[in-house]
């Protein structure tokens, strides 16, 4: 059973660039959401996608946005990149309808931005 | 912004010895969960405690919650040199679904 994938596993960009990172999800799950994570810091929520919808949003600015596939999959684009955008960027799944929902994480995607 | 803090943010200690490690938080919750992250990489999720409960175990884990002061402790019993890594609190405040509100970390180093 696939655990929650992501690609490209490292990235460098310049500032102004755009940059797609890809998620594909847990076998049986239908929700994603993502994260960005600071060195040293813990992550923080940008948003979570369900029925190729945004349902949630972080405190994360319009240069962040999603699209959330009829395979569950998802994409996080980040327009106009700047230098505080770089970090490990997470993707979790999770699955809608149980009473709690434990996400799980993929590896992530670590993007430098020069 | 993060949803509180863990207490220590570095916690060194040798094979065998006890872990503990604690976390606050913020706002009312439906569960707290502890997440393990191995040299910046993806977390795995350990264990996960509902509001209503105030103790559970796996394995050589125990968490504790007392939401009375908003806080929670992970004890790793027995540890080894493998349970180094950053260990992260994350919260789901109520009325927000899944969306989990990380702290800011615990990093664990175990020495042989």
């Amino acid at each position: 059973d696939a655990g929650v994938t992501q690609s490209p596993t490292h990235l460098i960009k310049t500032r102004g660039q755009q940059v797609t990172l890809r998620c594909s999800p847990k076998s049986g799950h239908d929700t994603v959401s993502w994260y960005q994570q600071a060195l040293g810091q813990g992550p923080q929520f940008i948003f979570q996608y369900y029925e190729e919808e945004e349902r949630q949003r972080g405190n994360f600015p319009d240069r962040f946005s999603g699209h959330q596939f009829p395979n569950y999959s998802s994409e996080l684009n980040v327009n106009a990149l700047l230098l505080g955008d770089s970090a490990l960027y997470l993707c979790a799944s999770s699955q809608r309808g149980f009473s709690v929902e434990t996400q799980y994480f993929g590896p992530g995607t670590r993007l430098l931005v020069l | 912004s993060q949803q509180g803090e863990e207490d220590p943010q570095a916690l060194s200690i040798q094979e065998g010895e006890n872990a503990t490690m604690n976390c606050s938080y913020k706002t009312s919750i439906n569960n707290l969960q502890w997440y393990r992250q191995n040299s910046g990489r993806g977390l795995v999720h350990l264990i996960l405690i509902r509001s209503n409960e105030r103790e559970k175990h796996s394995g050589r884990l125990r968490v504790t919650l007392d939401t009375s002061k908003k806080s929670s402790s992970l004890l790793i019993t027995a540890s080894r040199a493998a349970d180094t890594a950053s260990y992260f609190c994350a919260t789901t405040a109520t009325g927000t679904a899944s969306k989990l509100t990380f702290g800011t970390g615990t990093r664990l180093q175990v020495t042989l």
